[in-house]
Formats: structure tokens, C-alpha cells, sequence
């Protein structure tokens, strides 16, 4: 399909090791944004950039961080402090702000801590 | 603060029966809302939004702000319409807020 790629599909961890999860886009998107998904509490959003060089937090920010060094790249770090990462993380991106801009999005990665 | 309510987890229909899928939203601007969709094994993806009143794979959803719904309708469900529908509505910066979504069955 394209468009937006995460890696991997599947994580493994042990407790206490920071994970990161990848994501990249070759649709010249500015804007880039992670969910998680949880049964039953649809797509929360965690964090979400506009623009490279910046990001903002989103509703469940606390204990994840991320970085936007490159328009195409938007990595999600899963830190120790994250009380309950075990989770289904989205990728989604779109052309940023305005009308009629929808959001595209990953495949996701299962994170699962051991 | 936005928030969007889809008080149906699981929703069964047999093929050929309508079917509608409720969302009901909060907002305090004026609303962008959309359809995204969940097929088995593919990724979510966008089936509809309100601004462009359109009618997608047969589906449509009308915005109704006295009662603050943009339910997503049907009139003759398919077996392939089985998925996962989410209703979301946009806040600032492009951000979405999603529902914690329907699961629809359509039983053949």
C-alpha cells in the first residue's frame, strides 16, 4: 500500500527498556501523528507534529517522547515511565492544516511488554 | 472540549437490512466530522466526512447540529460493509478525536 510505513509490525520488550517505534511517510505530509488504541477506548492521541523541528503533546502523552528531524520521519520512544504500554500504536499524517485534509494511516505496531 | 460518543460497540444486521451506525459529538466551534473504516487485515482508512456530503460505497452521514449526531447510514447493508467504523470529529491543529467505534456484522 504504501504511503505510510511502521516498523515493526510486532515489539517484544522487557519492563523498564525504552522501545521506539518507526514511522515514515512519502507522502510529502507536513503534519504527522501517533495514536494508541485500546479495546474498547477507540484512538487516543499521544503526540503530533505540524511541522519538522516541531511537535505537541496530545491527550496520553506521559511517558512516551518523539522527534521530527525529518518531514518524512516521526519516531515514538515507549520509555519506562509509560505505566501501561501494552498497546496497538498508530501512525497517521496529513497534508496539515486546513479543510478537507484527511489522515492517512499505518498499518500499526502491536507493542507487547514482557 | 471535543468528545464523540458511538454508544454502540457491536452492531448486527443481516444483508440487505439498513443499518445505521449512531455518533452523537460535543463541540464548541463549528464541527468537521468524519467516517474512518476498519476493514479485516487492512489499515484505517477515511470512508466519508460531512463537508463534502458525499455518499461512499453506499454509505452516507448527515450532520444534524440541533441534535449534535452524524450518524452513518445504509439502506441495504453487505456482507463486505463487515468492519470497524469509527466516527471522529477534528479539533484544532488538524487533530482528530475518534469514538471508540462500532463494530458492524452483517450476518448473510
Amino acid at each position: 500500500d504504501g504511503g505510510i510505513t511502521q516498523s515493526p509490525k510486532y515489539l517484544f520488550r522487557k519492563e523498564g527498556q525504552n522501545v521506539t517505534l518507526s514511522c515514515e511517510q512519502n507522502l510529502n505530509h507536513d503534519a504527522m501523528y501517533w495514536y494508541r488504541q485500546d479495546p474498547g477506548q477507540g484512538l487516543r492521541l499521544i503526540y503530533y507534529s505540524q511541522i519538522v523541528n516541531d511537535f505537541q503533546k496530545g491527550d496520553i502523552a506521559e511517558g512516551y517522547s518523539v522527534s521530527r528531524e525529518k518531514k518524512e520521519s516521526f519516531p515514538l520512544t515507549v520509555t519506562s515511565a509509560q505505566k501501561n504500554p501494552t498497546a496497538f500504536y498508530l501512525c497517521a499524517s496529513s497534508k496539515g492544516q486546513g479543510n478537507n485534509q484527511p489522515q492517512h494511516f499505518g498499518d500499526g505496531t502491536r507493542l507487547s511488554i514482557l | 472540549a471535543q468528545r464523540v460518543t458511538q454508544p454502540e460497540k457491536l452492531l448486527s444486521v443481516f444483508k440487505g437490512a439498513p443499518v445505521e451506525l449512531k455518533c452523537n459529538y460535543s463541540y464548541s466551534g463549528s464541527p468537521e466530522l468524519f467516517w474512518y473504516v476498519q476493514y479485516s487485515r487492512q489499515r484505517l482508512q477515511l470512508l466519508l466526512r460531512h463537508i463534502s456530503r458525499e455518499s461512499i460505497k453506499g454509505f452516507t452521514a448527515d450532520l444534524n447540529k440541533g441534535e449534535t449526531s452524524f450518524h452513518l447510514k445504509k439502506p441495504f447493508a453487505q456482507e463486505e460493509d463487515s468492519a470497524m467504523y469509527y466516527c471522529a470529529i477534528r479539533g484544532g491543529a488538524n487533530n482528530l478525536f475518534f469514538g471508540t467505534g462500532t463494530r458492524l456484522t452483517v450476518i448473510p
